[in-house]
């Protein structure tokens, strides 16, 4: 069965610091794989998905992943963490044979001034 | 445009009562899925409806769970004879078609708490 694990459940870095979100899945196939963010009492919003196109993904408000078969990871950076991007992010991949989303347990980034 | 809507956007009852979470998705939207978030179990599927198609109800933790989606647009959740392990945020998603590689929109959920 596939799945995915986010190490971390808690990620703290300083304003202007890189931040990097681990997942890590595990799929017999090629997957598709995304990045949501939560903002306190909202839903989950996507920030970039990974469907073959490209290794190298980018996505909204500065952040990007690289799709790494080798490693079977997917993490998520950006150069520079603002405040703003205090939230909890979730890793999913598209369940093979079944239109569902599997998510990884979720990291909590906090932003240090 | 519009996106998905919930409603109610919290919603307390007691335990034992029948309570019905509604899911508006986004017009034209073909695909519409129901999650659960939960602290102990994190997010976990619930159901899945493409358009006539019998819905894929294999997340439902109970038969005490029911869902149905009327004319291909709004979907109601029901959960009969609610417990408190029932306490969670319940999020709707759609998507403009089925497939692995689309994309799904959230709603802010339905957060219930059952005393």
């Amino acid at each position: 069965a596939q799945s995915v694990t986010q190490l971390g459940s808690h990620v703290s870095v300083s304003e202007g610091a890189l931040v990097l979100l681990r997942c890590n899945y595990s799929s017999s196939v090629p997957p598709y794989l995304f990045w949501y963010v939560q903002y306190p009492n909202q839903g989950l919003q996507l920030l970039l998905k990974y469907t073959s196109a490209a290794t190298l993904v980018k996505g909204i408000n500065g952040f990007e992943a690289e799709f790494k078969k080798s490693e079977t990871s997917f993490h998520l950076t950006k150069p520079s963490a603002h405040m703003s991007d205090a939230a909890e992010y979730f890793c999913a991949v598209s369940l093979q044979g079944a239109q569902k989303l599997v998510f990884g347990q979720g990291t909590r980034l906090t932003i240090n001034p | 445009g519009a996106g998905v809507s919930q409603s109610p956007s919290n919603k307390v009852t007691e335990k034992g009562k029948d309570v019905e979470l509604r899911c508006d998705p986004i017009s034209g939207h073909t695909a519409l899925y129901w999650y659960r978030q939960s602290l102990g179990q994190g997010l976990e599927f619930l159901i899945y409806f493409q358009g006539n198609s019998a819905p894929d109800k294999s997340g439902l933790p109970s038969d005490r769970f029911s869902a149905e989606r009327t004319g291909g647009s709004v979907s109601t959740l029901t959960i009969q004879r609610t417990q408190q392990e029932d306490s969670a945020v319940y999020l709707c998603a759609s998507s403009l078609m089925p497939g692995l590689q689309e994309t799904q929109y959230f709603g802010p959920g339905t957060r219930l708490l059952v005393l």
